[in-house]
């Protein structure tokens, strides 16, 4: 199974940069996801890693360390509309996904 | 317009009544997934199938069973529905299995169990 743990809670002010640390322990890695909620809607897909090293998709970058079972999304140039919920998600060797709880990011003006 | 769709978009629900959630999809995804999403715990999955014919179990599946006769639905039923199950239900999608084929989620399903 999968041991995902990421903060609660983050607040920032729009135009700063805000990181998102998700640690992992799995029994067999197979890639890890980021994914954007809004409050009651549906996930939608940011962003995908399997191998070490930066992706950067405009204003959002997602990292990952297999060796150290760790990931981060970085956003970049807050928006109001930033405000949301962050889940990381890791993808098992049976192509299954485990979510860790979510982060909620509130961004103030 | 493509994508998930799922109905009902809510429903109050007597314990021990059956119910079951419908997922249809138009992207002509092979696999599919349920989960289930409440405050603190996040989404977990309940069950998937990877290519119509087939389903699987995931990682809360007693009291919910599911069926893929074809691609495009994967309906997700509650025998005997308790108030535990109270949850909102979120079906989703993928292209395959693996590789980086991100899941698209369907806009849930809010149960309420009394």
């Amino acid at each position: 199974g999968q041991n995902i743990d990421q903060p609660t809670e983050m607040t920032a002010t729009e135009g700063a940069i805000v990181q998102i640390n998700c640690t992992y322990q799995t029994s067999g890695f197979n890639g890890l996801f980021w994914y954007q909620q809004h409050a009651g809607e549906a996930p939608t897909f940011l962003s995908y890693n399997v191998l070490d090293g930066l992706e950067e998709k405009g204003r959002f970058s997602s990292f990952l360390s297999r060796s150290k079972g760790y990931s981060y999304l970085l956003l970049k140039e807050l928006q109001m509309k930033d405000s949301a919920s962050y889940l990381c998600a890791v993808r098992d060797s049976d192509y299954k996904l485990s979510f860790g709880a979510g982060t909620t990011v509130t961004v103030r003006a | 317009i493509a994508g998930i769709t799922q109905a009902p978009t809510s429903q109050i629900l007597a314990a021990g009544r059956r119910m079951t959630l419908r997922c249809t999809q138009d992207m002509r995804h092979n696999a599919m997934y349920w989960y289930r999403q409440d405050l603190g715990l996040g989404l977990r999955l309940i069950h998937y199938s990877n290519t119509a014919g087939t389903t699987g179990k995931g990682e809360v599946p007693d009291g919910y069973s599911v069926s893929r006769a074809n691609t495009d639905d994967f309906p997700l039923t509650l025998a005997s529905a308790v108030p535990s199950q109270t949850s909102v239900y979120f079906c989703a999608s993928s292209e395959i299995a693996g590789g980086g084929n991100e899941q698209f989620f369907g806009p849930g399903t809010r149960l309420t169990v009394l």
